[in-house]
């Protein structure tokens, strides 16, 4: 089955520092999620992605982030300048459109641990 | 606007043993719900969804009716297995969007 697949698994970095988190969604899909997890809290959503735009931000995605689909098969999230709150799981999640009750498919997530 | 409220758990079950999750929301009109589940060290997986009023979800034995008179979207299971030990969350759109809106997440932990 084809899978939403998301790098790095883990990332430790330090307050202030850039951080890119990857993805590489299912093929023939064309909107494409960013979601995270604080621990011990909600899966929130972050943003969606269409048409090599954002479709919709939550008010968690501030200028510090930004998402990129930089070729035809990568969706990166990237942090600006890490803060300690942005630990958490960061989902990637994609699907082929938008029929209500269409599944997303979601990847992995990649922790990261900001110190 | 829509909502979701699952059980805290975690929820401690020894193998073969009936399992029910509460899920309950707040919603414009009857959207779509969806019960996703995480499993150690992998990501959300679609369990199982219900597309209107009535439906009935159903994937590896687990079973999920959407009722709008009580506006639930229980999960249950006959009889656990230890490998079913993973977190379940309930889900729903977002009215007019596509973004879903998550429960808290309820772990389960079967035991042998």
């Amino acid at each position: 089955e084809p899978e939403v697949t998301q790098t790095p698994s883990h990332q430790v970095t330090q307050m202030g520092q850039e951080v890119i988190l990857r993805c590489v969604p299912i093929s023939n899909h064309l909107y494409f999620y960013w979601y995270r997890q604080i621990l011990g809290q909600k899966v929130e959503f972050l943003v969606s992605f269409y048409n090599n735009e954002i479709s919709e931000k939550s008010e968690i995605f501030d200028d510090q982030f930004s998402v990129e689909r930089p070729d035809g098969s990568n969706f990166t999230l990237k942090i600006r300048s890490t803060k300690l709150e942005d630990s958490a799981m960061y989902f990637c999640a994609s699907r082929d459109d938008r029929v209500s009750g269409n599944t997303i498919y979601f990847g992995e997530g990649s922790w990261l641990t900001v110190v | 606007g829509n909502s979701v409220t699952q059980m805290e758990g975690p929820v401690t079950l020894s193998e073969e043993a009936f399992l029910t999750i509460n899920c309950t929301y707040t919603a414009t009109g009857y959207p779509s719900l969806f019960w996703y589940v995480q499993y150690p060290g992998e990501g959300l997986q679609l369990l199982l969804k219900a597309t209107k009023a009535d439906d009935k979800g159903s994937n590896k034995g687990f079973e999920a009716t959407y009722r709008k008179e009580t506006t639930s979207f229980h999960l249950e299971k006959g009889s656990v297995q230890v490998s079913d030990s993973a977190v379940y969350f309930c889900a729903l759109p977002f009215p007019n969007t596509d973004k879903l809106i998550f429960g808290t997440g309820t772990r389960l932990q079967v035991f042998p």
